[in-house]
C-alpha cells in the first residue's frame, strides 16, 4: 500500500550544525504535509507543515522544502541546539480529510 | 496554553478486560482523533470523529473498539475485551478543522500507555 517513510533512522550533530532530516512518500495524492517532534514519554508536537501549492515553508529556526517530482520532503533545523534532541516523524494527510500517516521516524541527537 | 489532556497516563489491565482511555480534547477544536504508537514504531492512525460520529477508520480500528463523546468536553476510546497486542501508547488529537481548511493542524496529548498483561 501507498506509504510515508524515512531515509534515514538516526541523526547525530553537533550542536550549533544545521540538521536535514528527509522523508519519502508515495502517495501521488498527498497534498498536505506536517512534520512532528517527539521527545521521550511525550506526544508528537506539531512543528510546521507545508500544502503541496508551495516547495517551501519558513518558521522560526525551522524549514520545510517539497519536492513533489520526487516525493520528497525535508526538514531543516538551523543552529540545532540539544533541546531539539527528539524522533521526528513526517506525516502526510494524502487523500484523507481526516487522517495523518504518519513516517517511522528519525531520532535526532544533538552533541554539546 | 490549551492542551490535549489524557487520562491516566498509565493502565494495566488483564487480557480480556475492558478499558476506557479518556481524552479532553482543546475546548474550541472540533475535530478528534485517536491515535497509537506501538513501542519503537511508528505512530498509527486509529479514527476520527466529528459532529458525533466517525468520519474515518482505519483497519485497526475493528469491532472491538468504539468511541464516544459522553459530554461536551471528554472523548472517549473503549476497547471491549483487551489483548496483549493491544499494548501501545494511545495518543488522543484534535483540531479546529479537518484538512483542507485553514487551523488543519491536530494537536496530541501526552498520551496513555496501555499495558495489557
Amino acid at each position: 500500500g501507498e506509504s510515508v517513510g524515512l531515509h534515514l533512522p538516526t541523526l547525530s550533530v553537533q550542536e550549533g550544525d544545521n540538521s536535514i532530516i528527509n522523508c519519502a512518500y508515495s502517495n501521488s495524492a498527498s497534498d498536505y504535509f506536517i512534520w512532528y517532534k517527539q521527545e521521550s514519554g511525550k506526544g508528537p508536537q506539531f512543528i510546521i507543515d507545508i500544502r503541496s501549492n508551495m516547495d517551501k515553508r519558513q518558521g522560526q529556526r525551522v524549514t520545510v522544502l517539497l519536492n513533489k517530482t520526487v516525493k520528497h520532503l525535508s526538514l531543516q533545523i538551523a543552529a540545532t541546539q540539544p533541546g531539539d534532541s527528539a524522533v521526528y516523524f513526517c506525516a502526510e494527510s494524502g487523500g484523507s480529510n481526516y487522517k495523518l500517516t504518519f513516517g517511522k521516524g528519525t531520532l535526532l541527537t544533538v552533541n554539546p | 496554553e490549551p492542551e490535549v489532556t489524557q487520562t491516566p497516563s498509565h493502565q494495566v489491565t488483564q487480557m480480556g478486560q475492558e478499558v476506557i482511555l479518556r481524552c479532553v480534547p482543546i475546548s474550541n477544536h472540533l475535530y478528534f482523533y485517536w491515535y497509537r504508537q506501538i513501542l519503537g514504531q511508528k505512530v498509527e492512525f486509529l479514527v476520527s470523529f466529528y459532529n458525533n460520529e466517525i468520519s474515518e477508520k482505519s483497519e485497526i480500528f475493528d469491532d472491538q473498539f468504539s468511541v464516544e463523546r459522553p459530554d461536551g468536553s471528554n472523548f472517549t476510546l473503549k476497547i471491549r475485551s483487551t489483548k496483549l497486542e493491544d499494548s501501545a501508547m494511545y495518543f488522543c488529537a484534535s483540531s479546529v478543522n479537518p484538512r483542507g481548511m485553514e487551523n488543519t493542524e491536530a494537536f496530541f496529548g501526552q498520551g496513555t500507555r496501555l499495558t495489557v498483561v
